[in-house]
């Protein structure tokens, strides 16, 4: 069935690091893939998307390239501040796959000044 | 901006009690969702529901789970007995259409089962 990897955390960066969170999926049809944001105590924001393949995601500085060859949509941002500490979340969601969205396993950031 | 919206924020439970998570979609939405996440675990999904049915659920979605749209507005989780193993956060979610497009989800309800 499909699913999505993404690299264990947590992550930890200074202020105004580069940021790469890797995330890669397996999928029977052609799916949309999203990141998904968990701040602390909240509940899930959608941060970015792509829909089909080589599509750039992007949203509050944050990227992400819908790689089908690789099956990769990797997570990133040039500068992080210390509000991006949270969990992030890949995930996918296909047509052949019926009506849900499947999730990774989270990736804690922690972001210090 | 809508949202979706769910009650309690927090719910305790004693084993074997049943219990009601509620929640609001988006208005104009159609499609609803039930997801859970038990602490430090990923998101997993329970059940989708349209057009006043169930048009999947996951195999965590055993008899003692059900969901229900009981009027407009409203979309209800029951869980039956609860079991310690319940205790999770539930992420209630909607989208306008199928679920190649984004969800939103509501800010959860965390269960706790003692």
């Amino acid at each position: 069935g499909d699913s999505v990897t993404q690299m264990e955390g947590p992550v930890t960066l200074s202020e105004e690091a580069f940021l790469t969170i890797n995330c890669t999926y397996t999928a029977t049809g052609y799916p949309s893939l999203f990141w998904y944001v968990q701040y602390p105590g909240e509940g899930l924001q959608l941060l970015l998307k792509a829909t089909k393949a080589d599509d750039k995601g992007s949203n509050k500085g944050f990227e992400a390239t819908y790689r089908k060859e690789t099956t990769s949509f990797h997570l990133e941002k040039g500068s992080v501040q210390v509000s991006d500490s949270a969990v992030y979340f890949c995930a996918l969601s296909d047509l052949t796959g019926g009506f849900k969205t499947i999730f990774g396993a989270g990736t804690r950031l922690f972001v210090k000044a | 901006e809508p949202e979706v919206t769910q009650t309690p924020s927090h719910q305790v439970t004693q084993m074997g009690q049943e219990v009601i998570l509620r929640c609001v979609p988006i208005s104009n939405h159609l499609y609803f969702y039930w997801y859970r996440q038990i602490l430090g675990q990923k998101v997993e999904f329970l059940v989708s529901f349209y057009n006043n049915e169930i048009s999947e659920k996951s195999e965590i979605f055993d008899d003692q789970f059900s969901v229900e749209r009981p009027d407009g507005s409203n979309f209800t989780l029951k869980i039956r007995s609860t079991k310690l193993e319940d205790s999770a956060m539930y992420f209630c979610a909607s989208s306008r259409k199928r679920a190649s497009y984004e969800q939103y989800f509501g800010p959860g309800t965390r269960l706790t089962v003692t």
